[in-house]
């Protein structure tokens, strides 16, 4: 098991493009979460998916954002339209939920996105 | 919504001295609450967690200590090692539910040798 993966590590785009990221969880996690991070910041709750549900969204998530989990196994957030502000580290993490509590969860690399 | 305030935001301490950051919470159905080191560049990586009900959580040089009442956690680490600086993150979350979590804005440790 290699841990939560995260592709690509690096993005740069010219503002008002299109970028899609990918996150392959931990095999056996059925929960997956997609944080923010800006510089000198904790990270910040976007969405999160139980198997290929996505069950709660923050208000960070502007209706540019979409994430799907398709088969319940990875997960991709694109953003369309891309802004300034839209620059930061996005940040998945796996947990296997049992019962009334999960597992601790475990947090990728992150992408890095640049908006030009 | 859930508020998580961490302090000190930096933190400098000699090799072999005690680091001891703070968090408060906000909402009291809070009952899980993780510590991550974050190295430059790198994944927050966990290092300790504690559940709401146990009051104090300790491995090898790290321990963490809850008080419900007071809505406050922290982290305690011993005989500090140049290698544990970092940002430390603390954070909250309502197990049973959606389980996200809720992060401080996070504390610079640096261990000077």
């Amino acid at each position: 098991d290699t841990g939560v993966s995260q592709n690509p590590r690096h993005k740069i785009t010219k503002r008002g493009q299109n970028v899609t990221f990918r996150c392959d969880p931990i095999s056996e996690h059925n929960r997956l979460y997609w944080y923010r991070q800006t510089l000198g910041q904790g990270p910040e709750f976007l969405t999160y998916f139980q198997n290929e549900a996505q069950l709660e969204k923050s208000r960070l998530l502007s209706d540019r954002f979409s994430a799907e989990r398709p088969k319940g196994s990875f997960s991709t957030l694109e953003i369309q339209r891309t802004e300034q502000g839209d620059s930061a580290m996005y940040l998945c993490a796996s947990s296997y939920e049992v019962d009334r509590g999960s597992q601790p969860q475990h947090f990728g690399d992150g992408t890095r996105l640049s908006i030009l | 919504g859930e508020n998580v305030e961490q302090h000190p935001s930096t933190l400098s301490v000699q090799e072999g001295d005690s680091a001891v950051i703070k968090c408060t919470y906000s909402d009291s159905a809070s009952n899980y609450f993780p510590w991550y080191k974050q190295e430059l560049g790198k994944r927050p990586q966990l290092i300790i967690d504690i559940r709401s009900n146990v009051g104090e959580k300790k491995d090898q040089r790290i321990a963490v200590t809850l008080n419900k009442t007071a809505k406050h956690f922290s982290l305690h680490i011993t005989e500090t090692q140049p290698e544990d600086s970092a940002v430390y993150f603390c954070a909250a979350s309502l197990q049973g539910g959606s389980e996200k979590l809720v992060f401080g804005k996070g504390t610079k440790l640096t261990v000077n040798p």
